[in-house]
């Protein structure tokens, strides 16, 4: 089965710009995670979407990070405006949705801000 | 709160020779711990978990990983090192608490493997 997909791969910004990220899940996987991984640092959890709601945002900086999946599938992540220490990799992982199940991952998108 | 520890930034080891990176968990409740990979520029691979069991994991690319309650570790081993083996290793526990369902990561040991 095709894996969890995302674009850009790459992308490198100045601060107060914007920028979005794009991410498709493995097929029928309900629910959907955006970690940030900073250079050094385990990934650490943005947000979780069952189906198209949000199940957990607590550690998304809602003041500048937005993120949204309109219809249950592929989910967009906004930072507006972007600051330097938003520089870090943005993983997208997806599951069935079962307590026990594996979260895979994507291959991320490196954000630079400069 | 759940939390995982990696006391090893880096692990080094000459190819063939058996490889262990170390893992500490403090959980409330049954824990279930993960490993994944990452080489450069890609993802977190996954290589596995324990849920409940045997307290021996097997995974993928000839990696297992020992659960100890007593020692609350989940020590990664290989029994013979590749150079293909050299990535990023972290070590997880999920955290299933109020409102949420994420992974907990730890800080990450990198593996080099030397001809």
């Amino acid at each position: 089965e095709a894996g969890v997909a995302q674009s850009p791969r790459y992308k490198i910004i100045e601060k107060r710009q914007s920028v979005a990220f794009w991410c498709n899940p493995i097929s029928g996987h309900a629910t959907l995670y955006w970690y940030q991984q900073i250079l050094g640092q385990g990934p650490k959890l943005l947000i979780q979407f069952q189906n198209n709601g949000v199940v957990d945002d607590s550690q998304l900086p809602k003041d500048r990070f937005s993120a949204e999946r309109l219809k249950g599938v592929d989910s967009t992540l906004k930072i507006q405006p972007a600051k330097l220490e938003d520089s870090a990799v943005y993983l997208c992982a997806s599951t069935w949705g079962q307590l026990r199940d594996t979260q895979y991952f994507g291959p991320g998108t490196r954000l630079t801000v400069l | 709160a759940q939390s995982v520890a990696q006391p090893e930034d880096q692990v080094n080891v000459a190819e063939g020779n058996p490889l262990t990176v170390k893992c500490t968990y403090s959980v409330s409740g049954n824990p279930y711990l993960f490993w994944y990979v990452q080489y450069p520029n890609r993802g977190l691979q996954f290589l596995l978990k324990y849920i409940t069991g045997d307290n021996l994991v097997k995974g993928s690319y000839g990696f297992e990983a020992e659960f100890n309650k007593s020692q609350t570790s989940f020590h990664l081993k290989k029994p013979s090192a590749l150079v293909s083996d050299s990535a990023l290793y972290f070590c997880a526990v999920r955290d299933t608490g109020d409102n949420t369902d994420k992974l907990i990561f730890g800080t990450g040991t990198r593996l080099q493997v030397f001809p």
